[in-house]
Parts: C-alpha cells; sequence; structure tokens
C-alpha cells in the first residue's frame, strides 16, 4: 500500500516530441506528489509537484496530470529535447509531515536528436 | 531557492576504513535531513531520517552501528560508514527538510563512495 508503481521503466523520444511516464499509488492518504529529474551522477532536483485537489499543474513544457479516482498521475514533457535526457522519478508523500517520500523505480529518458 | 551541499563528491577508501560524509544545508534550516543510498539504475533508498538534537530513525534493514548519522546543527548532518567494505560501495544522497516546508525535500548533489 505504500508502493508507487512507475512505467515505463525506460523511454525513447524523437527531439519535438512528447515524454509520457505514468505512476500509480494505493494509498489514499497521499497528499503531494512530487516528479524529479536526476542526471548522471547528480542528486535528483524537484521538476514540478501536485496535490491532489487539482487535477493538473503546467510549468514550461512540464505537465503533471492527476487523476484522484483512478489513483494515477502522470508527467507529460512536450516538445522534447535533448536536454532533458535523465532519469526520472514519481514520488508520494504525506506532506507536513516529518515523513518520507516513496518514489517510483524510475524511468531513463532518452531524447533522440 | 534552497540549497544543499555534500563533501565529498568522491571518495575512495580502503577496506576497513570508516569514512565521513558531511550534508549541509547552506541557506535555510533544516529541522529534518534524509540518508538515501543508490545504487546503479535503481531508485533512492531511504536509509535513516534524522532530527536536529536527536537520534536518527533507521529503516528496517539498515545497520546503525555501521552507518553513524549525527545531525548536530540545523544545517549539518553527517554519515560515517564504519570499517567499510566493497559492498558498500554506492553512491549516498542527502535531502533536508525546511522547517516550515510542506515537506519539501531539497537533496544534495550526491557522494559516490568506492571501497577497494
Amino acid at each position: 500500500q505504500q508502493q508507487v508503481k512507475q512505467s515505463p521503466q525506460s523511454l525513447i523520444v524523437q527531439k519535438g516530441g512528447i515524454s509520457i511516464i505514468n505512476c500509480a499509488y494505493e494509498n489514499t492518504a497521499f497528499d503531494y506528489f512530487p516528479w524529479y529529474q536526476q542526471f548522471p551522477g547528480k542528486g535528483p532536483a524537484l521538476l514540478i509537484a501536485i496535490r491532489p485537489d487539482v487535477s493538473e499543474k503546467k510549468e514550461g513544457r512540464f505537465t503533471i496530470s492527476f487523476n484522484k479516482s483512478a489513483k494515477q498521475f502522470s508527467l507529460h514533457i512536450m516538445d522534447s529535447q535533448p536536454g532533458d535526457s535523465a532519469t526520472y522519478f514519481c514520488a508520494a508523500t504525506f506532506g507536513n509531515r516529518d515523513d518520507k517520500i516513496i518514489f517510483g523505480k524510475g524511468t531513463r529518458l532518452h531524447i533522440l536528436p | 531557492g534552497a540549497v544543499v551541499s555534500q563533501h565529498p563528491s568522491r571518495v575512495i577508501c580502503k577496506s576497513g576504513t570508516s569514512v565521513k560524509i558531511e550534508c549541509r544545508s547552506l541557506d535555510f534550516q533544516a529541522t529534518t535531513m534524509f540518508w538515501y543510498r543508490q545504487f546503479p539504475k535503481q531508485s533512492l533508498m531511504l536509509m535513516a531520517t534524522s532530527n536536529e538534537g536527536s537520534k536518527a530513525t533507521y529503516e528496517q534493514g539498515v545497520e546503525k552501528d555501521k552507518f553513524l548519522i549525527n545531525h548536530a546543527s540545523l544545517t549539518l548532518s553527517t554519515l560515517t560508514v564504519t570499517s567499510a567494505h566493497p559492498e558498500d560501495s554506492s553512491f549516498y544522497i542527502c535531502s533536508a527538510r525546511e522547517w516550515d516546508s510542506y515537506n519539501e525535500q531539497f537533496f544534495g548533489p550526491g557522494t559516490r563512495l568506492t571501497v577497494l
């Protein structure tokens, strides 16, 4: 019940295309869903996050779509660029508590130039 | 923005020695810091949670006597890998939570530990 399931494990997208990564969760008590971007040899960095009271959040080329009833959320990267090539982790946490972040297993995204 | 640093970025040591890794929050006070380890092509695995001035809480399966965590101030936490062995070789990442944030954690750049 604490898991966050992420797919696909790896993804190859042409430059300019849309990259889509999906995640699902079980625990309805989660109330904060961040996405992290990690480049090789670096720590993860917060990319964008959403709370379950909204269905979509957009920041530049990055959009989170959130489906509370289905307990699913996804990251869309529009106009994907080679510089977006990285590993992306979805996550869930309870928010406002010193509680741990539950990470998905990650998606290795490669954007073809 | 909130910045977390780690030192050293890379360390190579001989088997049996101890290694200390520092994690600092540079521009905010962190009441809680987290330590993770990450193996190649895998997700982050939480090792322990530390609160300033109190003992760390270790995740199941993590040896607290081997991975010593100290959170002596609101800006510094240290992880000491004692009697390191080759299987301890990994990428260690810390994160810090600001005292009034919603539980957003800011991650350090990581420390690559190689035990020979």
